[in-house]
């Protein structure tokens, strides 16, 4: 069946430290692939996604690319800040999920300043 | 601004009472959901909807029922709450057709302590 394996938290960093948070994926087909973050107290917001194989999706510094031969999407940031942390959720879309989204289980990220 | 909106942010209930939590789409969605988060546990599907009076169980519907009588009105109800049913609960939307390209749109939550 479709899952999403993601990378357990919490991840601590610094301030301006690189971030990856792993995600790989199975499913059939080809699915869409999307990362959602979740501040505190909040609901999810969608950060990025990608619908086919090599793309990439960025927002906010965050990056992610869809590598189908590892079938991975791990989401990047270049320099984190405070402000960045947050749950985030790696997530698909599969082609025969219908309308479901098939979810990971989060990963808290903490930034230290 | 597209919204999905959830009547109450922080909720505190007794044990054993009927609890009604609320979510309104402005975006003529057809399909509508229901999550609990759980530290640990990641989102739960408990309930979703992909039209008026149409509903499907999820992952953890046990304990929870829901009513559509409107397209952009989808509730969940406790019918008789436990302390086990505390929880995040998180309402979504998508119009179908486009989770692919556009996922889900969330509400900001409910935070439900049932005392």
């Amino acid at each position: 069946g479709n899952s999403v394996t993601q990378m357990e938290g919490p991840v601590t960093l610094s301030e301006e430290a690189f971030l990856t948070i792993n995600c790989t994926y199975t499913a059939t087909g080809y699915p869409s692939l999307f990362w959602y973050v979740q501040y505190p107290g909040e609901g999810l917001q969608l950060l990025l996604k990608a619908t086919k194989a090599d793309d990439k999706g960025s927002n906010k510094g965050f990056e992610a690319t869809y590598r189908k031969e590892t079938t991975s999407f791990h989401l990047e940031k270049g320099s984190v800040q405070v402000s960045d942390s947050a749950v985030y959720f790696c997530a698909l879309s599969a082609t025969d999920s219908n309308y479901q989204l098939i979810w990971g289980a989060g990963t808290k990220l903490i930034i230290k300043p | 601004d597209v919204k999905v909106t959830q009547s109450s942010r922080y909720l505190v209930k007794r044990t054993g009472e009927k609890v009604f939590l609320e979510c309104v789409q402005d975006m003529d969605h057809e399909n509508m959901f229901w999550y609990r988060q759980d530290p640990g546990l990641g989102l739960r599907l408990i309930y979703f909807s992909y039209d008026v009076k149409m509903k499907e169980k999820g992952d953890i519907p046990e304990g929870y029922s829901v009513s559509r009588e409107k397209k952009e009105r989808f509730s969940l109800i406790l019918e008789s709450a436990s302390t086990n049913q505390t929880s995040m609960y998180l309402c979504a939307s998508s119009r179908p057709g486009t989770e692919r390209s556009a996922g889900y749109t969330f509400g900001s939550g409910t935070r439900l302590t049932v005392v």
